[in-house]
């Protein structure tokens, strides 16, 4: 019955694969979104869509590309992975401006 | 722009203490605010909100918060901290689900609570 899931929950890759992440949300939500929280703990938004179509893109590197195939999926596509993007990514959706987080999926870039 | 601000980014109680864990923040429009608990290597998981409603909220485990318009505070308290509420604690912001930023959270540094038995 999980709101929000996420795979995979580890990941370990070197520098220069692409990833990907995927999200899935089963509450019916309209709105989703990507947050990095660094090592310092730090959380900042990435990306929000809105019934399929992007409408937050925070000054994200382009090697980052979300895509929504659905309104209950957003993926995260990684390419040419750097040492800086080791972080935790979670995935959140929400309904009325109250997001529910996913269990987060943690990146290490080696 | 919005802003968030929690002071002391570690807190230590004793069990059995009051909590309180303090959070400023800035907006130039009026703010739903928002406590989050994360456990180690967990996700978020929402404590309470505050929705433009009655300003004193409730949340799980016993948490409340006040929010106060003229200190741009909402601060976090509860009366009597226990072992399972060590944990860290983020505050955050945002425009509300009719703002044009569809609910996007600017969160606080985050505060790391420690309780000693």
């Amino acid at each position: 019955d999980t709101a929000v899931s996420q795979t995979p929950k580890y990941l370990v890759t070197q520098m220069g694969n692409d990833k990907s992440i995927k999200c899935e949300q089963n509450l019916g939500h309209d709105t989703m979104y990507w947050y990095k929280q660094d090592s310092k703990k730090f959380l900042k938004i990435m990306f929000s869509y809105n019934n399929k179509e992007l409408i937050i893109n925070e000054t994200v590197p382009n090697r980052f590309s979300p895509k929504s195939p659905d309104k209950a999926h957003l993926n995260l596509h990684i390419n040419s992975l750097e040492l800086g993007d080791s972080a935790v990514y979670f995935c959140a959706s929400s309904q009325g401006g109250t997001p529910t987080f996913g269990p987060g999926t943690r990146l290490t870039v080696t | 722009a919005q802003s968030v601000t929690q002071l002391g980014s570690h807190v230590s109680v004793s069990e059995g203490a009051l909590v309180l864990l303090r959070c400023n923040y800035s907006s130039s429009v009026p703010p739903y605010l928002f406590w989050y608990v994360q456990y180690p290597n967990q996700g978020l998981q929402l404590l309470l909100k505050y929705t433009s409603a009655a300003t004193l909220v409730k949340g799980i485990n016993g948490f409340e918060a006040e929010f106060k318009k003229s200190e741009t505070s909402f601060h976090l308290t509860k009366p009597s901290a226990h072992m399972s509420d060590a944990a860290e604690y983020f505050c955050a912001v945002s425009d509300g689900a009719g703002g044009t930023s569809y609910g996007k959270l600017t969160f606080g540094q985050g505060t790391i609570l420690t309780v000693h038995p």
